[in-house]
């Protein structure tokens, strides 16, 4: 079975700082892995897709990098700003579908 | 349409009536999924749809829940004689084809069971 976590659980940041969330997953058998962010009491927009073939992508100031088989993917936010206040969440696809991780909750203060 | 749209947005209703919601997934997206956000958890799959192959039911969480999609296109999720631990925001995703390709979600229903 699959089991995807995030960590950390929450993060707090001044503006402009770079920051690095981190997901797992323990079975390395996925066919891509996706970044989402989530507002509060909003649907999901997708960030970023990485394939599994693929080792990182990148838009903007965005960059989310795929070790499969350690299971691990990290999304690096460069110049962090207010905007970027929201859940982030990483999903693999598996199997039939995907499955979630909890999310990473990420307040940028001014 | 330019995106997933889901109606109604939200939906009060009380313990023991019968729910439908509604997903209208990207023209072209053969894969249709619905997702259940409680407060404070993760997104839990509910059932996913490709093409006209049967649907993948295995996260339903009771027979009390089920699901069609006609056409190929919209989708309806009903929830019969609703229970409060029903209340949850619903989410509905579409992708070009399961999972090869990016998600796309719905911005979701709010069902509040009094």
């Amino acid at each position: 079975k699959q089991e995807v976590t995030q960590i950390p659980a929450a993060l707090s940041v001044p503006e402009g700082e770079n920051l690095v969330l981190n997901c797992s997953f323990t079975d390395s058998a996925i066919y891509n892995l996706q970044w989402f962010r989530q507002d509060p009491g909003k649907g999901l927009t997708s960030l970023l897709l990485i394939q599994s073939s693929q080792r990182e992508q990148t838009s903007g100031r965005l960059n989310a990098s795929l070790d499969k088989s350690s299971g691990r993917s990290t999304l690096y936010i460069a110049a962090s700003q207010p905007g970027d206040s929201a859940t982030y969440l990483c999903a693999v696809a598996y199997g039939q579908n995907f499955v979630f991780g909890p999310g990473t909750r990420l307040s940028v203060l001014p | 349409g330019a995106g997933v749209s889901q109606s109604p947005s939200n939906k009060v209703t009380e313990k023991g009536k019968d729910v439908e919601l509604r997903c209208d997934p990207i023209s072209g997206h053969t894969a249709l999924y619905w997702y259940r956000q409680s407060l404070g958890q993760g997104l839990e799959f509910l059932i996913y749809f490709q093409g006209n192959s049967a649907p993948d039911k295995s996260g339903l969480p009771s027979d009390r829940f089920s699901a069609e999609r006609t056409g190929g296109s919209v989708s309806t999720l009903t929830i019969q004689r609703t229970q409060q631990e029903d209340s949850a925001v619903y989410l509905c995703a579409s992708s070009l084809v399961a999972r090869a390709n990016e998600q796309f979600f719905g911005p979701g229903t709010r069902l509040t069971v009094l």
